[in-house]
């Protein structure tokens, strides 16, 4: 069964440093997404992509975030200038066209320092 | 206006009894409610989803109930299995968007 896959599965980065995470949807799906899930608290969303442009983000998705899918396969998030309130695991997600199923990947856990 | 509330925070329930879980919601413009059931070390999974026009929806052992003028829907896993313990959440999408905005979750716990 295809699954959502997202590398790394940790990162550990020093506050003021630039992260991209790394995420590989499920094939043939049309719409991307980015959650975080603050240790011990709920998920939350960031950001909707498709057909090549943010369709939708939430407050949390500020100046520092960044969205990209370079080629056919990934799909990346850029956050410029971490911040201690960074650390989160963040959860990539990806859904085909006429459907409202959200399948989420393993996510990665991203440690500020 | 944007939030879902879920409760209880944690539930133990015994093999084979009934696991409740509530969430209740403000926004009468959410059109999607479904349910998320997540392991340790892993992403959120689909439950079991259900749409306002229908007040209840069963899929095997799971079943969502809808309360549309109450604004609550809730979900019961009947026959409730060790393999059940994880975390679950609710959630509901608006009409029109994509983001799903989520509970804050329950740790199921299911005693052998």
């Amino acid at each position: 069964e295809p699954e959502v896959t997202q590398t790394p599965s940790h990162q550990v980065t020093q506050m003021g440093q630039e992260v991209i995470l790394r995420c590989v949807p499920i094939s043939n799906h049309l719409y991307f997404y980015w959650y975080r899930q603050i240790l011990g608290q709920k998920v939350e969303f960031l950001v909707s992509f498709y057909n090549n442009e943010i369709s939708e983000k939430s407050e949390i998705f500020d100046d520092q975030f960044s969205v990209e899918r370079p080629d056919g396969s990934n799909f990346t998030l850029k956050i410029r200038s971490t911040k201690l309130e960074d650390s989160a695991m963040y959860f990539c997600a990806s859904s085909p066209g006429g459907t409202d199923t959200q399948y989420f990947g393993p996510g990665t856990r991203l440690t500020v320092l | 206006q944007q939030q879902v509330k879920q409760s209880p925070q944690s539930l133990i329930v015994q093999k084979g009894g009934i696991s409740i879980i509530n969430c209740a919601y403000e926004n009468t413009a959410f059109d999607y409610f479904p349910w998320y059931q997540q392991f340790p070390g892993k992403g959120p999974a689909l439950l079991i989803a259900i749409r306002p026009d229908v007040s209840e929806k069963k899929e095997g052992r799971f079943t969502i109930s809808f309360n549309k003028s109450a604004k609550q829907f809730s979900l019961h896993i009947m026959d409730s299995q060790p393999g059940d313990s994880a975390t679950y959440f609710c959630a509901a999408r608006g009409t029109g968007r994509r983001a799903l905005t989520f509970g804050s979750g329950t740790r199921l716990q299911v005693q052998p």
